[in-house]
């Protein structure tokens, strides 16, 4: 069984730009988590959608924001990129939220996004 | 403020011994996740403990949550070389927002 993909792996940016991410779920799972996890640090929880509606955002500013396609995809946007922004974003799914075993994320291998 | 703490941050140790991670947090949850992280990787699902009381066990790693002490302990039994990793707690405050800790790096030498 295929496992969370992202894309792109690295992607370098200067300040002032946009950048898009995207994740993949797992066949199966409606829900799809964004984390930002800056160099060193812990994860820090920036989106979840479920079944194509934003359910929960975390503590981020609205340049972040994203949206899930009816094929459960995500894509994670940040617009007027800061230097501050450069970390590892890992995308996550999981069954729907209720189901046996819903309660677990499985996480992609991350996009590492460098803003000079 | 919503605070998870993993004590201790790093941890180096030999081959065989036994050790404890800690990982406290500031809300009320009965929900709490052990993830591993090798250099480089994403995340790795180790345990999801769902109830005061729980605990499980994989291999030479067990977790247990206590949510009235609001306590967890990740406890390494006759630890070997490939149990080097980052290992991080997270805890969720409600509708599925994990707050998680900054990490415990552990390194075992042969």
């Amino acid at each position: 069984e295929a496992g969370v993909t992202q894309s792109p792996t690295h992607l370098i940016k200067t300040r002032g730009q946009q950048v898009t991410l995207r994740c993949s779920p797992i066949s199966g799972h409606t829900s799809v988590y964004w984390y930002q996890q800056a160099l060193g640090l812990g994860l820090q929880f920036l989106l979840w959608y479920d079944e194509g509606e934003e359910r929960n955002r975390g503590n981020f500013p609205p340049r972040f924001s994203g949206r899930q396609f009816p094929n459960y995809s995500s894509e994670l946007n940040v617009n007027a990129l800061e230097l501050e922004d450069s970390a590892l974003y890992l995308c996550a799914s999981s069954l729907k939220m209720g189901e046996l075993g819903g309660e677990t994320q499985y996480f992609g291998p991350g996009t590492r996004l460098l803003v000079l | 403020e919503l605070k998870v703490e993993q004590n201790p941050l790093f941890l180096s140790m030999q081959e065989g011994k036994n050790y404890t991670i800690y990982c406290n947090y500031s809300t009320t949850s009965d929900r709490l996740y052990w993830y591993r992280q090798d250099p480089g990787k994403s995340l790795e699902s180790l345990f999801v403990l769902l109830s005061n009381g729980a605990v499980k066990q994989e291999g030479r790693l067990m977790a247990s949550l206590d949510t009235k002490a609001r306590l967890s302990t990740l406890h390494i039994t006759a630890a070997v070389h490939d149990l080097s990793a980052t290992y991080f707690c997270a805890v969720d405050v409600g509708n599925y927002q994990l707050i998680w800790g900054a990490g415990t790096k552990l390194i075992i030498k042969p």
